[in-house]
């Protein structure tokens, strides 16, 4: 299996809205809508933001969305705070059990 | 509320086997919820899945890792183990531990601080 491709960076001002898009193929992310999004501050763990495609966990702002279409799922962040900065992390189910996740995002908020 | 928390050696010498231990507290293992997940990043670097065990000790492992990879759990203990032999510098990563859903869910929702691993002779 084959790291999902994501985006090294993006960024944007306070305020503005941004997507990052995570690619795999019709193995994993095309075949289940199991993708999830990992938000990770330097130094710290991954934390939890998105699971199953779009939904999110208790307590995560729903300035944070997620969707899919065909092979490629994004993660959406609205009115973007300076608290957002951080890498961004995608994962999908890839059959037999096995995960994959993708090579990360660099979000930086200008 | 259940944490999770990474134990063992954080040098280990080229060709030698990493052990690491992860301790479940606040919750059982036992649980039919869950799997439990070991995740490396190496430094500067992205995630990497390396496998996963239910209380049952059904593993699945990363593809490109299986031939020197075992988990185990000790469920009396309250714990799970990784174990990847014949290290080289390449395996030198930051390890967590992590919860993960069963049920065809396969997300992880809970995280341990991670443990930094440096293979150097």
């Amino acid at each position: 299996q084959s790291a999902l491709t994501q985006p090294a960076s993006v960024s944007a001002s306070p305020g503005q809205s941004i997507t990052i898009s995570c690619t795999g193929t019709s193995s994993d992310v095309g075949s289940y809508n199991l993708v999830s999004w990992y938000q990770q501050h330097p130094g710290k763990a991954p934390k939890l933001m998105i699971y199953e495609g779009s939904k999110r966990p208790s307590g995560i702002s729903n300035r944070f969305s997620g969707s899919k279409s065909g092979n490629t799922a994004s993660l959406t962040i609205s009115g973007l705070q300076a608290e957002d900065e951080g890498d961004y992390y995608c994962c999908s189910y890839a059959g037999s059990g096995s995960v994959v996740f993708g090579g990360g995002t660099k979000l930086t908020v200008l | 509320q259940l944490q999770l928390q990474e134990s063992g050696p954080g040098l280990v010498k080229p060709s030698e086997t990493l052990s690491l231990t992860c301790t479940v507290s606040g919750g059982s293992i036992s649980s039919s919820d869950y799997f439990w997940g070991w995740i490396r990043q190496p430094p500067g670097k992205g995630l990497e899945w390396i496998g996963s065990i239910y209380f049952s000790g059904t593993t699945f492992y990363n593809p490109s890792l299986k031939s020197r990879v075992t988990i185990s759990v000790d469920t009396s203990k309250n714990q799970f183990s990784l174990k990847l032999t014949s290290v080289t510098a390449a395996d030198t990563a930051v390890y967590y531990c992590a919860r993960q859903l069963s049920g065809f869910r396969w997300y992880f929702d809970l995280w341990g601080r991670g443990t930094l691993v440096t293979v150097s002779s």
